[in-house]
């Protein structure tokens, strides 16, 4: 089974400041790593997503994020934020078999401030 | 159009009641999920169905069933609901597949309904 810990549940930063939004996960098995966002009042839309090659992907938005399999870390970053940003982020973990489901963890919720 | 929808987007109900929400697609995956959303808790499986002929339940699925009617609807029911059933829920939608075929895992997710029970 796998798990998800986001470490930090509210994250406040001023606009064009840069942001690193942390995701840990644990697992027995090799995952596949995702981000979404939710934006206030709507669904989940995919960010970005770690399937395999390089550790280091780039999403919507500006968004990118790291895999760092040692640390067991996928944590997303934005070199600067935009108003527009503000929104609940949620990592999400999945085994590499045929069958398996997301597991999210309990989300971020980053606000941008002028 | 969107290419998940739900009905109703928002439902306030009485304790007891039994109550229906509705999950449709138009995106052709086998796969449909059922979550709830409650704050600080971020997105917890209720059901879910890998084909029309496939049910299982998530990690809460206590007070909750579900109905495949078709490959693009998924109901969820509430036969009795209690306050603490008060939360935002959400369908989404992911192809079928073998590992081979990571973008399998990809979930798409519908606006979501917001269900009150008083």
């Amino acid at each position: 089974a796998q798990s998800v810990t986001q470490l930090d549940s509210q994250v406040p930063v001023f606009e064009e400041a840069p942001v690193e939004l942390r995701c840990n996960y644990s697992s027995s098995v090799s995952v596949y790593l995702f981000w979404y966002v939710q934006y206030p009042n709507q669904g989940l839309q995919l960010l970005l997503k770690y399937l395999s090659g390089s550790t280091l992907v780039k999403g919507i938005n500006g968004f990118e994020a790291e895999f760092n399999k040692s640390q067991t870390s996928f944590h997303l970053r934005k070199p600067s934020v935009h108003i527009s940003d503000t929104a609940e982020y949620f990592c999400a973990v999945s085994g590499r078999g045929g069958s398996e489901k997301l597991v999210f963890g309990k989300g971020t919720k980053l606000t941008v401030n002028p | 159009d969107a290419d998940v929808t739900q009905t109703p987007r928002n439902r306030i109900t009485k304790t007891g009641k039994r109550i229906m929400l509705e999950c449709s697609q138009t995106k052709g995956h086998d796969r449909m999920y059922w979550y709830r959303q409650d704050p600080g808790l971020g997105l917890r499986l209720i059901y879910y169905s890998f084909d029309v002929k496939d049910i299982n339940k998530g990690e809460i699925s206590d007070g909750y069933s579900v109905s495949r009617q078709a490959q693009a609807k998924f109901s969820l029911s509430l036969e009795s609901a209690i306050p603490n059933q008060t939360a935002l829920y959400f369908c989404a939608t992911s192809e079928a597949g073998t590992s081979g075929r990571p973008t399998l895992y990809e979930q798409y997710f519908g606006p979501g309904t917001r269900l009150t029970v008083t």
